[in-house]
């Protein structure tokens, strides 16, 4: 799986939108993007995925470049709940299973 | 509810005894999966379990133990081997995207 560069931390203020940024320089044509977040001492919670293109939950959005060399996970109205440490991972879906590298992460800081 | 459990929450032992964490789910899914993570880091992969009766080893499997009876269970057993066992231990399982349980955080006195 190719490997995710971000940010270690960022800070973003309550109300205002969240963008957290993730490079993936190597990823391959088959890697899909993921997103998970972990708040203090919980287990990582799925937040989004994509191929290609933009993608919108009930949660997020996510923004692949178009070379999809990076991609942005965009919070639109960050709440202090949404303070955690922040995972980008690519991963090609295959038949050795769904594993997950997870590395560092970015920690938001939401501040009133 | 549909999820993953994980018991205990904190759990405590002494060195040289061997301990078994429980996990379980009633998503359906074939696959499972145990993950340690050490302070300010992020998880690494110990064992996984893409159907019943079959397990392989993650990254850091040294010392670890898994079975997979049911496809409801898959229980890590940390031993005596283990160097350095206290941690937090997360378990998932999964279809497509990786579903969390809410750990378990051993501390080995």
């Amino acid at each position: 799986d190719a490997k995710t560069t971000q940010p270690t931390s960022m800070d973003c203020a309550e109300g205002r939108a969240a963008n957290l940024p993730c490079n993936h320089s190597t990823i391959s044509g088959n890697e899909y993007v993921y997103w998970y977040r972990q708040i203090h001492s919980q287990g990582p919670q799925y937040i989004i995925h994509g191929l290609k293109n933009n993608e919108t939950n009930e949660m997020a959005s996510l923004i692949i470049t178009e070379d999809r060399k990076s991609s942005t996970l965009i919070l639109p109205h960050a709440t202090l709940r949404d303070t955690a440490v922040y995972y980008c991972i690519v991963r090609a879906y295959n038949n050795a299973g769904n594993m997950l590298t997870f590395g560092g992460g970015t920690r938001l800081m939401v501040k009133p | 509810d549909g999820g993953i459990t994980q018991s205990p929450k904190y759990l405590f032992r002494k060195e040289g005894q061997n301990v078994t964490l429980s996990c379980e789910q009633n998503l359906n899914h074939d696959a499972m999966y145990w993950y340690r993570q050490d302070p300010g880091q992020g998880l690494r992969l110990i064992y996984y379990s893409q159907i019943v009766n079959d397990f392989q080893k993650g990254d850091i499997a040294e010392g670890y133990s898994v079975s997979r009876e049911k496809k409801e269970s898959f229980p890590l057993t940390v031993t005596s081997a283990q160097k350095n066992p206290t941690a937090f231990y997360l378990c998932a399982s999964s279809a497509n995207e990786q579903f969390f349980g809410p750990g378990t955080r051993l501390t080995v006195l």
